[in-house]
């Protein structure tokens, strides 16, 4: 069965440092996300991407935040100076491009996230 | 504007019991729900989902939920309660509609509900 898959699944890092979270969606989606969960809080959307283009971002993503695909198959999300609060779960996930009429393809399917540590 | 509340943070149920766990949704449009589980160490796993057809919905592992649209509920239930289904349950919604394609699927998650299954 097809799943998305994350690297490195834990990342500890110094504050200050740029990390880059990695992440293979399903071979043939077309949206791709990153969502974090700091402990004890809830789940929260980061940023969507589409068509090499962020499509939508929270106020979470800050210039300090960056995505990209870099060559078809990967999906990176980069810190570039990490803070202390950037230490979360984060998730990636894909999903079939949404077609208002189909709503089989809005399942999002998610990885087993990367937990950072800014230490 | 789209929002999801979990009554319960935490439910501890005896193995062989039925569970109940609880969603409420506020959406300014029509909503997909889901509810998603996540084992330790694992990813986020779609449970089941609602988007518009039947309003009582059958997931996996004989979990399933009630679209309520007088209520804005989105309950999650099970008859019998196994010792796998120690886990965090997340209850997410979606926006639908032609307005939104550009978006993908942007998913808001609720705060979660730890489930611990005693023998």
């Amino acid at each position: 069965e097809p799943e998305v898959t994350q690297t490195p699944s834990h990342q500890v890092t110094q504050m200050g440092q740029e990390v880059i979270l990695r992440c293979v969606p399903i071979s043939n989606h077309l949206y791709f996300y990153w969502y974090r969960q700091i402990l004890g809080q809830k789940v929260e959307f980061l940023v969507s991407f589409y068509n090499n283009e962020i499509s939508e971002k929270s106020e979470i993503f800050d210039d300090q935040f960056s995505v990209e695909r870099p060559d078809g198959s990967n999906f990176t999300l980069k810190i570039r100076s990490t803070k202390l609060e950037d230490s979360a779960m984060y998730f990636c996930a894909s999903s079939e491009r949404f077609l208002e009429n189909n709503p089989l393809n809005t399942e999002a399917f998610f990885g087993q996230g990367t937990r950072l540590t800014v230490v | 504007a789209q929002s999801v509340t979990q009554l319960d943070s935490h439910v501890s149920v005896s193995e062989g019991t039925p569970v109940l766990l609880r969603c409420n949704y506020s959406s300014s449009y029509s909503p997909s729900l889901f509810w998603y589980v996540q084992h330790p160490n694992k990813g986020l796993q779609l449970l089941l989902k609602y988007t518009s057809a039947a309003t009582l919905v059958k997931g996996i592992n004989g979990f399933e939920a009630e679209f309520k649209k007088s209520e804005t509920s989105f309950h999650l239930t099970k008859p019998s309660a196994h010792m796998s289904d120690a886990a965090e349950y997340f209850c997410v919604v979606s926006l639908r509609g032609p307005w939104i394609k550009a978006a993908g699927n942007k998913l808001t998650f609720g705060g979660g509900t730890r489930v611990l299954v005693k023998p």
